[in-house]
């Protein structure tokens, strides 16, 4: 099996903290991950590309300095949102690509869901 | 760049009928792959079949069916003999090749609501 584990799974903070949410690969080791933002009732937005040992790929739009993404480990990524607002309230996907399978899979996290007061 | 397209943003269905989820894809890669995903309400991405651009055979994977049509560029799931559990929202998604990055597109979501 391909395990992945978010950490919280939901947080509640003040407006200008930050926040760090963790995603780890149990079983398997990723040298890359993604991030997803979704909000309500929408589809999911890769919000950057996260690979070990080097600097994650941001897409169009996303601040990186607002969102940083770490990944240190070969099964551990995390992102942490700087100075929250109630504008980055979302729900938070992780996902990890295990290469060598047939389609290249990513498995996801449960997700990770903000609220910023 | 590439684009997924889910047109039907809700769709109810009768238990034990089966539904067919529409998806269209817009990519200028010749190696591909679509997913469909379910999102139950508690929020985790469940894997349900995939596609590849060079599969022959449609994908079956139990009571979820994959009907591509390459040509056409569709990639429509079907549920056959649908349960009370599959209500939930589903996603289609598409995977460049390497040189993308491996990075996921998902399209807009369609949610199924199952009646008993």
């Amino acid at each position: 099996g391909a395990v992945v584990s978010q950490h919280p799974s939901w947080v509640i903070c003040k407006s200008g903290t930050s926040v760090k949410i963790e995603c780890r690969s149990l079983d398997f080791q990723a040298t890359t991950m993604f991030w997803y933002r979704q909000f309500p009732k929408q589809s999911l937005m890769l919000m950057a590309t996260s690979n070990e040992g080097s600097k994650a790929t941001y897409e169009q739009g996303v601040e990186k300095d607002k969102f940083l993404i770490n990944h240190a480990s070969l099964t551990l990524s995390t992102l942490t949102v700087t100075s929250a607002h109630p504008e980055d309230s979302s729900f938070y996907i992780c996902s990890a690509l295990k290469s060598l399978t047939r389609n290249n899979e990513q498995f996801f996290g449960p997700g990770t869901r903000l609220t910023v007061l | 760049a590439q684009k997924i397209t889910q047109t039907q943003p809700g769709m109810f269905v009768q238990e034990k009928e089966a539904v067919t989820l529409d998806c269209t894809y817009d990519t200028s890669d010749q190696s591909y792959g679509l997913f469909w995903y379910k999102q139950p309400s508690s929020g985790e991405m469940i894997f349900l079949i995939y596609q590849g651009s060079y599969d022959e055979q449609n994908a079956t994977e139990g009571r979820y069916s994959l009907n591509f049509q390459k040509a056409r560029k569709s990639a429509n799931l079907v549920i056959s003999a649908s349960q009370l559990g599959d209500s939930a929202m589903y996603f289609c998604a598409m995977r460049g090749g390497e040189a993308a990055g491996n990075k996921l597109t998902f399209g807009g979501g369609t949610r199924v609501l199952v009646k008993p």
